[in-house]
């Protein structure tokens, strides 16, 4: 069975400082992982994504992931964090051997200080 | 131009009482999901439906019936309310289980 693991329940950084938000993951078959964002009161947005190919993943604001096979994970950084991008964050892996259902980690919310 | 719409965005009701969440897409997808967080913010799939047809139905209890009338449409019923109920609700649509794409959610408070 496959399953996601974010290490951390709240980060909090200052503003301009790096952003590095943990995700392990555990599967038997090559993953496809996904990183989302939920700001307060509103559904998940697509960050990025890792499905095959270059292991180092852009994503919207900023954001990128990279997928180390031998680590079984999928962090994500930003170089400068900025006021906007308080939320919370989700680390999530495809499983399509059971319908191609997203299973979640349970979520860091990111907090940044002026 | 909404891509995956949901409606109502909140809903509180009585326990007991019968509900429903509608859902729809305007991506072109085939393959519609129903997902529930919790308070705790812990998200997990209930159902899934490709071409009209359920293919994911996790353990859910069978007061929830999801009901697809046609591929960019899903819709929630929920029958007889329960306080545990009270969660937020997101839909979620994808083409052949690729990149998902979520709804805005539906916050149902149970009273």
């Amino acid at each position: 069975a496959q399953s996601v693991t974010q290490l951390g329940s709240h980060v909090s950084v200052s503003e301009g400082a790096l952003v590095l938000l943990r995700c392990n993951y555990s599967s038997s078959v090559p993953p496809y992982l996904f990183w989302y964002v939920q700001y307060p009161n509103q559904g998940l947005q697509l960050l990025l994504k890792y499905t095959t190919g270059a292991t180092l993943v852009k994503g919207i604001n900023g954001f990128e992931a990279e997928f180390k096979k031998s680590e079984t994970s999928f962090h994500l950084t930003k170089p400068s964090a900025h006021m906007s991008d308080a939320a919370e964050y989700f680390c999530a892996v495809i499983s399509y051997n059971q319908g191609g259902k997203l299973i979640f980690g349970q979520g860091t919310e990111l907090s940044v200080k002026p | 131009d909404t891509a995956v719409s949901q409606t109502p965005k909140y809903l509180v009701t009585q326990m007991g009482n019968d509900k429903s969440i509608k859902c729809e897409q305007n991506l072109g997808h085939d393959t519609m999901y129903w997902y529930k967080q919790d308070s705790k913010k812990f998200l997990k799939i209930m159902f899934s439906y490709n071409n009209k047809e359920l293919i994911i139905n996790e353990t859910v209890p069978n007061r929830f019936s999801p009901k697809s009338p046609d591929k960019a449409h899903l819709n929630l019923h929920i029958n007889s309310l329960e306080l545990g109920d009270s969660a937020v609700y997101f839909c979620a649509s994808s083409h052949n289980a690729d990149t998902q794409y979520f709804g805005p959610g539906t916050r149902l408070t149970v009273l």
